[in-house]
């Protein structure tokens, strides 16, 4: 099992760019999720979904959308990048919503220029 | 919602000293207990977890104790090496999706 994979690892984008980050992942895992991680701030949860064709939003939501059209992917895309998105970006999967160990990909670094 | 504290936010220890990080949370319906471990540039990784009916859980030289009457559960690591140095992040589960603490940051000096 390759478990939660991420890419790109590391991106650069201009103010107003869009970009789609991919997550993806092979254990058959219902739930998945995106935070986002800064100095200070812990992981702050962005997007989430209980399975394939439900989304849902978390903490820091604007800026970003999801969808979810098969139970193995998971993207995030930026809408239009601004510098307060400049950030390590976590996708995370778990067999269930709730008590379920979290598995975490590599991480996207995000540099908006 | 779920609201976790996690104290101390940095925590700097000798080489062979115990260090303690201590998480508190509101929901009592909450019932699974996850710690993860982040070195630098990984990713977040599952080191030990506790569930509701259990107060106390060991792994060599980690620990994890919970007390739902007080709302709070604690990662304990004895003997600690400087390799233990990361960010660890309690986070807790229930009714709700998993909702983390800020991390507390261990520097283990040799």
């Amino acid at each position: 099992n390759a478990g939660v994979t991420q890419t790109p690892k590391f991106q650069v984008l201009k103010t107003g760019q869009s970009m789609t980050l991919q997550c993806a992942q092979d254990m058959n895992h219902e739930y998945m999720s995106w935070y986002r991680q800064d100095p200070g701030m812990g992981l702050r949860l962005i997007h989430y979904s209980v399975g394939a064709g439900i989304t849902d939003q978390g903490e820091v939501p604007n800026g970003y959308n999801v969808s979810r059209s098969t139970t193995e992917d998971f993207p995030l895309r930026l809408l239009s990048a601004a510098p307060s998105q400049t950030s390590v970006y976590f996708c995370a999967s778990s067999l269930g919503q709730n008590q379920e160990t979290q598995y975490f990909g590599p991480g996207t670094r995000l540099l908006v220029l | 919602g779920e609201n976790v504290e996690q104290h101390p936010s940095t925590l700097s220890v000798q080489e062979g000293d115990s260090a303690v990080i201590k998480c508190t949370y509101s929901d009592s319906a909450s019932n699974y207990f996850p710690w993860y471990k982040q070195e630098l540039g990984k990713r977040p990784q599952l080191i030990i977890d506790i569930r509701s009916n259990v107060g106390e859980k060991k792994d060599q030289r980690i620990a994890v104790t919970l007390n739902k009457t007080a709302k709070h559960f604690s990662l304990h690591i004895t003997e600690t090496q400087p390799e233990d140095s990361a960010v660890y992040f309690c986070a807790v589960e229930g009714s709700y999706i998993p909702t983390f603490g800020r991390g507390t940051s261990l520097i283990v000096h040799p």
